[in-house]
């Protein structure tokens, strides 16, 4: 079975700060791996992903993700937030097994970015 | 493209009642899922359909909860009857074939009371 987890539920930064959102996950085989963002009043969307290839992925808005095998993390890193990240944020894994796609969730980390 | 479409946007029941949820995936995604999202938690996968048939609902709780998506389009999610642990948001979700990408709807947020 695979599972997600995510160590920081809220997390509160000043305008301009650094960001890095914490994300493991269990799983035994190949994974792809998902930050979705769920900002206030709107719906699920996806902020980047990991198939395979270079670790190190870059998804919308200045935000990049590194994917480490030996410790099974995937941590959100932005160098400076603003305002309008104000959100919640998901990070997801599929594990990959035939043909099935079945996406585990963490808990979420709600970031409150202030001015 | 239109997104995925979802209606109601928000529901109120109380316990016992039943309710039913529905979903419009963007278009040629063959693949539909449906999720439940308690206050404070992450979506939970209840159900996921691959055109009009069942791939996993290995999580629906079947003594009251229903899918269907007959044509392989539309689906809908029934409640019957529902209890007051069943306040979340319902969040339906479609991918094309071949791609691992999910796209979500606005979910319906459902309060029994």
């Amino acid at each position: 079975a695979q599972s997600v987890s995510q160590h920081n539920h809220h997390v509160i930064l000043s305008e301009a700060a650094s960001l890095e959102l914490g994300c493991n996950y269990s799983y035994g085989g190949t994974v792809n791996l998902f930050w979705y963002v769920q900002y206030p009043g709107q719906h699920l969307q996806l902020l980047l992903k990991y198939f395979s290839g270079d670790p190190l992925v870059k998804g919308i808005k200045g935000f990049e993700a590194e994917f480490i095998k030996s410790k099974f993390s995937f941590n959100l890193r932005k160098p400076s937030v603003q305002w309008s990240d104000t959100a919640e944020y998901f990070c997801a894994v599929n594990g990959l097994s035939g043909t099935a796609s079945k996406l585990t969730f963490g808990t979420g980390t709600r970031l409150q970015v202030t001015l | 493209e239109a997104g995925v479409a979802q209606s109601p946007r928000y529901k109120i029941i109380e316990k016992r009642q039943s309710v039913a949820f529905w979903c419009n995936p963007i278009s040629g995604h063959a693949t539909l899922y449906w999720y439940q999202q308690i206050l404070g938690q992450g979506p939970k996968l209840l159900i996921q359909f691959q055109n009009n048939g069942v791939v996993d609902d290995s999580q629906l709780p079947k003594d009251r909860f229903s899918a269907e998506r007959l044509k392989g389009v539309d689906s809908t999610l029934k409640i019957q009857p529902a209890k007051l642990e069943d306040s979340a948001v319902y969040l339906c979700a479609s991918r094309r074939q071949g791609v691992y990408e999910q796209y979500f709807g606005p979910g319906t947020r459902l309060t029994v009371t």
